[in-house]
């Protein structure tokens, strides 16, 4: 069955550059969310779209934004890129805002150097 | 506010059965999931449990007692690749469900 796909799987970037990580969810899946995961850290939810708008907002950083298209796909965007950005990046979708079942992606390797 | 609690690690050996207990406190209960994750993949769905009792799903059983704020997974007939970090996170209610508190995880090991 198909999964959530992310890219890029591993990302290299120095201070200050910008990043964009895309995340393709589930087919007919409507809900896409973000979470950070430092390292050996638990994940920390960012943010979330719900048929194309902005559904809910975490600890996302005023530097980063992300929305989700018209096909479902979303992309986080970060400026400015810290050190402290370094973690692994995951998207998780699920059907509609009270799907019981939530999936996530294999993640994105930021390193910021 | 959210506070999840696990254990940090457990050990176990192949074949046995342990218990993966987890404690929360929200301000608005609305699920509780369990994931399994290995170093530096996704984590993976394990279970989803909104009413009190039991859900069985092969060799993993997850339980929930809400007046208690309690949980745990159970894992039967253990094997070497289970052998993962199970992640206990919380849903609440007014955030979409997917907006997931998690603990800190548990780190399993299994021996032969």
């Amino acid at each position: 069955a198909a999964g959530v796909i992310q890219s890029p799987r591993h990302l290299i970037k120095e201070k200050r550059e910008t990043a964009t990580l895309k995340c393709y969810p589930i087919p007919r899946h409507d809900t896409v969310y973000w979470y950070q995961q430092g390292p050996g850290q638990d994940p920390q939810f960012l943010i979330s779209f719900y048929e194309k708008m902005q559904s809910d907002k975490g600890s996302i950083p005023d530097r980063f934004s992300a929305q989700q298209f018209s096909d479902y796909h979303s992309e986080l965007n970060m400026s400015s890129l810290e050190l402290g950005d370094s973690a692994l990046y995951f998207c998780a979708s699920s059907l509609g805002e009270s799907g019981n079942t939530i999936y996530f992606g294999e993640g994105s390797w930021l390193t910021v150097v | 506010g959210q506070n999840i609690d696990q254990p940090t690690e457990m050990t176990a050996t192949e074949g046995a059965i342990v218990q993966i207990n987890c404690t929360y406190q929200t301000s608005g209960f609305n699920g509780l999931f369990w994931y399994q994750q290995h170093a530096g993949e996704a984590p993976t769905f394990l279970s989803y449990n909104v009413l009190d009792g039991l859900e069985e799903k092969g060799r993993f059983s997850s339980f929930l007692s809400r007046s208690k704020g309690y949980s745990y997974l159970l894992l039967k007939e253990l094997q070497m690749k289970d052998s993962a970090s199970y992640l206990c996170a919380v849903s609440e209610r007014g955030s979409t469900l997917g907006r997931l508190y998690f603990g800190r995880g548990t780190q399993l090991t299994v021996w032969p």
